[in-house]
């Protein structure tokens, strides 16, 4: 089945400081990957993904992730935190044609002054 | 911008109530999704509709139904709350499948629902 773990389920950053956050998935298919994001109150917003073209991605609000197929991996990083970057983030997996689009658990970042 | 709508915040209902959660977008797509958000598992799908009358189930379907009558309207049906679906339920829509990549999802604002 496919799946994406995401490690740390809370990550605290000063402001200014390197946001890290970790992801892997689980698969012998090459995958789609998503990270989204979402705001207190709000739905989620698609941040930026990964469709098997170049493997470092750029997002929305200066973030970026790159994939690591030797890894497994789709670690989202922005360089310095902005408080508005507070939120829940969420890694996504999928497979070429399908309908499901798979969940991790998410991780809340909180980002202190 | 695309919208989807949800038309309530927040809802409290009693066990063995049958529930409808409605969800409407303004774009057109042909795709529509219900999700369910609880803390620590993230979100899971319920079902999935690809076009007027077709639904397909998700991961978690069991206590769950749904409808869509009309291209722009998406309704998840609890047919007998139970105190284990207290959660937020989150509708989103596509114009493409998740696997085709072209396309992201639209979420709405969620429904927190409690069942009491």
């Amino acid at each position: 089945a496919q799946s994406v773990t995401q490690l740390g389920s809370h990550v605290s950053v000063s402001e200014g400081a390197l946001v890290l956050l970790r992801c892997n998935y689980s698969s012998s298919v090459p995958p789609y990957l998503f990270w989204y994001v979402q705001y207190p109150n709000q739905g989620l917003q698609l941040l930026l993904k990964y469709t098997s073209a170049a493997t470092l991605v750029k997002g929305i609000n200066g973030f970026e992730a790159e994939f690591k197929k030797s890894e497994t991996s789709f670690h989202l990083t922005k360089p310095s935190a902005h408080m508005s970057d507070a939120a829940e983030y969420f890694c996504a997996v999928t497979y070429s044609n399908d309908y499901k689009l798979s969940f991790g658990a998410g991780t809340t970042v909180t980002v202190r002054a | 911008d695309v919208k989807v709508t949800q038309s309530s915040r927040y809802l409290v209902k009693r066990t063995g109530e049958k529930v409808f959660l409605e969800c409407v977008q303004d774009m057109d797509h042909e795709n529509m999704f219900w999700y369910r958000q609880d803390p620590g598992l993230g979100l899971r799908l319920i079902y999935f509709s690809y076009d007027v009358k077709m639904k397909e189930k998700g991961d978690i379907p069991e206590g769950y139904s749904v409808s869509r009558e009309k291209k722009e309207r998406f309704s998840l049906i609890l047919e007998s709350a139970s105190t284990n679906q207290t959660s937020m339920y989150l509708c989103a829509s596509s114009s493409s499948l998740p696997g085709q990549g072209r396309e992201k999802l639209f979420f709405g604002s969620g429904t927190q629902l409690s069942v009491l």
